[in-house]
């Protein structure tokens, strides 16, 4: 079935580094991205989404990137901080008959050494 | 504001036991979700609502039963829960269904534990 995966379950960086964390997906209909993070003990909190017709969306220290020819959606956080250690998700959204429905993809353990 | 609440926090039942998951948002979205996460597992989902009525449901066993009384207010009735249905649950909100609208806004969790 269609699936949702990360290439590196886990992902470890020193303060102050930039982090890279890449999600593959396959199911070629979906339309909209979102990456969360999840702190231990917590709800996933949102971070930034893109849509299918965009292949670049920037936050606070935070950009997204689309690649929809080779199916991949990366999460860069620049000047990573002790704070951002969690476990991030990348999760798609399908048009049509999945509407609402978000598949989620295994998660990255990201670790931030001070 | 984007806060979804839930409560309990925590949750510990037996087998025989029927309780109820509590979410709540006053944001005004009117589609909210309820799914369940297995240990450093990702979200599944259960359940949508949509305007108070019940959009999806993927496949859940009856012994979970969800409930919409109102736009801001999203139940999970449990009943006859087994060992493996302990996770923690989470409750989730959006402005709506449709494209554009569709962002999801996840609360705390309930923890729940079946002895």
């Amino acid at each position: 079935g269609e699936s949702v995966g990360l290439h590196l379950p886990t992902l470890s960086v020193q303060e102050g580094d930039n982090s890279i964390i890449n999600c593959a997906y396959s199911n070629s209909a979906s339309d909209y991205f979102i990456w969360y993070k999840q702190e231990s003990g917590k709800g996933p909190q949102f971070i930034i989404d893109i849509r299918s017709n965009m292949d670049k969306r920037q936050g606070q220290r935070v950009t997204v990137l689309l690649n929809k020819t080779v199916k991949h959606l990366s999460l860069q956080i620049a000047a990573t901080q002790p704070g951002d250690s969690a476990v991030y998700f990348c999760a798609e959204k399908a048009g049509g008959t999945s509407y609402g429905k978000l598949t989620f993809g295994q998660g990255t353990i990201l670790t931030v050494h001070p | 504001d984007t806060e979804v609440t839930q409560t309990p926090k925590h949750l510990v039942m037996g087998m025989t036991n029927k309780k109820s998951l509590k979410c709540e948002q006053h944001m005004g979205h009117r589609a909210m979700y309820w799914y369940k996460q297995k240990a450093k597992k990702p979200p599944e989902l259960m359940f949508v609502y949509s305007y108070e009525k019940l959009s999806i449901n993927e496949s859940v066993p009856s012994r979970f039963s969800p409930e919409c009384p109102n736009s801001s207010l999203l139940n999970l009735h449990l009943h006859a829960l087994q060992p493996e249905d302990s996770a923690l649950y989470l409750c989730a909100s959006s402005q709506a269904l449709f494209r554009g609208l569709e962002t999801q806004y996840f609360g705390p969790g309930t923890r729940l534990l079946v002895l």
